[in-house]
């Protein structure tokens, strides 16, 4: 079974923080994502990366940023958390199109 | 961009009964798969569609790749109360190869 590991399920972080998500997948997928979960809302891509080192924006890019160093790891990082970004954060990893998820990080920012 | 239409956005239904939603889209997609998530939890894969006209099921579940590759459906049958939680539909884009997700349905089922 494909198994896609969130560091966190629930953090708590103040305004202005950095704060980083960790996401380990242990299927040696060459494709991983970085999704935001709101009400309503659905599922909204934040990054991608289809190779190491390689990295490319979703639809909602702004606020956020990304590492992929090693192959089964990728982090998403909020260089200044805002309350805004009070949100639940689904990781990914992706092949022949089905994309397997992980347990989600639910973050709020006060 | 590209946009799912995934209705109805909730159901409040009684044990039992049938469950019917789908997802449209002005685009083409070359795939189309459905997700359940359960509270607390990631979306977990249900069924996944490759090709136009198919149609799969899984259990109690059966979902229909739309001829016109708009468009998907999902149903269940005989709902239980462990049915509950959001489902998503996801297609990926004849244009971008990227996926794309619904909003989601968030299921209730009265015991």
């Amino acid at each position: 079974d494909v198994k896609v590991t969130q560091s966190s399920r629930y953090l708590v972080k103040r305004t202005g923080e950095k704060v980083f998500l960790e996401c380990v997948q242990d299927m040696d997928h060459e494709n991983m994502f970085w999704y935001r979960q709101d009400p309503g809302l659905g599922l909204r891509l934040i990054y991608f990366s289809y190779d190491v080192k390689m990295k490319e924006k979703g639809d909602i890019p702004e606020g956020y940023s990304v590492s992929r160093e090693k192959k089964e790891r990728f982090s998403l990082i909020l260089e200044s958390a805002s309350t805004n970004q009070t949100s639940m954060y689904l990781c990914a990893s992706e092949v022949n199109t089905e994309a397997f998820f992980g347990q989600g990080t639910r973050l709020t920012v006060v | 961009g590209q946009q799912l239409n995934q209705s109805p956005q909730s159901m409040f239904i009684q044990e039992g009964e049938d469950v019917s939603m789908n997802c449209t889209s002005s685009s083409i997609f070359n795939t189309w798969l459905w997700y359940k998530q359960e509270p607390g939890e990631g979306p977990v894969l249900l069924i996944a569609l490759y090709k136009a006209g198919e149609l799969t099921s899984n259990g109690r579940l059966t979902a229909q790749f739309g001829i016109t590759r708009k468009d998907s459906f999902l149903n269940i049958s005989a709902s239980i109360p462990s049915d509950v939680g959001i489902y998503f539909c996801a297609g990926q884009s004849s244009n971008t190869g990227k996926l794309i997700f619904g909003q989601g349905t968030t299921l209730q089922v009265k015991p």
